[in-house]
């Protein structure tokens, strides 16, 4: 299985909601990733999870909240966001934090924040 | 501090017609290469990618890049494009030291297929 799925596909919310997004994958990776994808833009890194632990946290806003239940699921838990935190949301995965390593991305959140 | 460029954020060929995206980088290190591609409402799905040993990469759906060091160039080539080739391309070096875990991507080139 070298996939990594995304649930919802798709999602509107309120500024006042608190929403989701959940990310798996089967591949044994022991890195994943969250990235904010703007149109026309290229992926910005949000997190980056380790050995299920918070490696890297881009100076996200704390409505972003993520969270790593176990190796095989990441979460990102949005609470309050504004307008402008519509975006495709990405998550990834790879073997390892090595520069090397490929990280594998599924389909994406497409979120709206309204 | 390493970083990529793409020359050209869209790009247009006829069908059939040789497809040359371009990607420079900077990297003071020996660099690991991705070029990713995404088709609309889709995420990133990896072409290629270049890590050590031979300096030209096959990719899937017959593209290829080769890595010059001289020219500090990682250019995507496929010799024949195809109507299902259109899509957004993104270059990406894969970050050292303490920014371990980062893809620093370029902007991106948007490929167009006329028939």
């Amino acid at each position: 299985d070298t996939e990594v799925t995304q649930t919802p596909k798709h999602l509107v919310m309120g500024m006042t909601n608190k929403k989701s997004l959940k990310c798996e994958q089967h591949m044994g990776h022991r890195a994943m990733y969250w990235y904010k994808q703007k149109a026309k833009k290229p992926p910005e890194l949000m997190f980056v999870y380790s050995y299920e632990k918070l490696s890297i946290n881009e100076s996200v806003p704390s409505r972003f909240s993520p969270e790593c239940p176990n190796s095989s699921l990441l979460n990102l838990h949005l609470h309050a966001l504004q307008p402008e935190d519509s975006a495709l949301y990405l998550c990834a995965s790879s073997q390892g934090l090595a520069g090397y390593n490929e990280q594998f991305f599924g389909p994406g959140t497409r979120l709206t924040v309204l | 501090a390493q970083s990529v460029t793409q020359l050209g954020s869209h790009v247009s060929v006829s069908e059939g017609a040789l497809v040359l995206l371009r990607c420079n980088y900077s990297s003071s290190v020996p660099p690991y290469l991705f070029w990713y591609v995404q088709y609309p409402n889709q995420g990133l799905q990896l072409l290629l990618k270049y890590t050590t040993g031979a300096t030209l990469v096959k990719g899937i759906n017959g593209f290829e890049a080769e890595f010059k060091k001289s020219e500090t160039s990682f250019h995507l080539t496929k010799p024949s494009a195809h109507m299902s080739d259109a899509a957004e391309y993104f270059c990406a070096v894969g970050a050292y030291g303490g920014s371990q875990g980062n893809l620093i991507f370029g902007k991106g080139t948007k490929l167009s297929v006329k028939p």
